[in-house]
C-alpha cells in the first residue's frame, strides 16, 4: 500500500539531546512537509522540500534541520537550540502544487 | 499573502444536527480549497476538495462549495454523527506560493449521543 511512514510514534528525549524523526514516502511524490502541532493549536510549517537537495525554511525552522539526499525520504532533526521541543510533528507528501497533502500517522516528541 | 479564516471552536452538537464550519479564504490567483479531518493522535485525512469555482466537494455526507464571490468554502453537514467528532482544517493551496499550503487554525467538533 501507498502511503507516508513516520517513526518512531512516540520519542523522549533528554534536554540538550538532537533528535532525528523519520520521514517515508513511497507515492513518488516531488514534494514533503515537515509540520508543528501544538496542543488545541493548528499546523505550522517548519521546512518544506518540493525537489531532492533542495529544502525552503518554512515560518517556524529554527532549532530544526532536514535533508532530501532521497525523493522518498525527508528526515527532521530537532537540534538543542530549539527552545521548546515537545510537540506532535506531521510529515506531508504532494505530487504538485495544486493537489492534496497526504500526511503521516504523526510522532510525538516529549522532551524530560 | 494567502490566509484562511476558519469558525471558532469549539462545537458541540447533539446526534442528527446539522453541522456548518465557516471558512473564508485570502488569496491571489486561483487555489483549490480543501477540508481536512483529524481524529485524536492522528495525522490529517483529507475529506473533501474543489479545484475551481463553484465545486462542490462531498465525501462521506459532508459537502462544501468553492464560492469564489464570496471566498469562502463552508463545510456543511446534514445529520453528524459520533463518529464525527474530530478537528476540522480548511486550508488551500495553489495562491500566492504555489509550493506551500495554508491552513486554518482548525475547529473541533464534538457530538454527543
Amino acid at each position: 500500500d501507498g502511503g507516508i511512514t513516520q517513526s518512531p510514534k512516540y520519542l523522549f528525549r533528554k534536554e540538550g539531546q538532537n533528535v532525528t524523526l523519520s520521514c517515508e514516502q513511497n507515492l513518488n511524490h516531488d514534494a514533503m512537509y515537515w509540520y508543528r502541532q501544538d496542543p488545541g493549536q493548528g499546523l505550522r510549517l517548519i521546512y518544506y522540500s518540493q525537489i531532492v537537495n533542495d529544502f525552503q525554511k518554512g515560518d517556524i525552522a529554527e532549532g530544526y534541520s532536514v535533508s532530501r539526499e532521497k525523493k522518498e525520504s525527508f528526515p527532521l532533526t530537532v537540534t538543542s537550540a530549539q527552545k521548546n521541543p515537545t510537540a506532535f510533528y506531521l510529515c506531508a507528501s504532494t505530487p504538485s502544487s495544486y493537489n492534496e497533502q497526504f500526511f503521516g500517522p504523526g510522532t510525538r516528541l516529549t522532551v524530560l | 499573502g494567502d490566509s484562511v479564516t476558519q469558525m471558532e471552536g469549539p462545537v458541540t452538537l447533539s446526534e442528527e444536527a446539522f453541522l456548518t464550519i465557516n471558512c473564508t479564504y485570502t488569496a491571489t490567483g486561483y487555489p483549490s480549497l480543501f477540508w481536512y479531518v483529524q481524529y485524536p493522535g492522528e495525522g490529517l485525512q483529507l475529506l473533501l476538495k474543489a479545484t475551481k469555482a463553484d465545486d462542490k466537494g462531498s465525501n462521506k455526507g459532508f459537502e462544501a462549495t468553492y464560492r469564489k464571490e464570496t471566498t469562502s468554502f463552508h463545510l456543511e453537514k446534514g445529520s453528524v454523527q459520533v463518529s464525527d467528532s474530530a478537528v476540522y482544517f480548511c486550508a488551500l493551496r495553489g495562491g500566492t506560493n504555489a509550493g506551500k499550503s495554508t491552513f486554518g487554525d482548525g475547529t473541533t467538533l464534538t457530538v454527543k449521543p
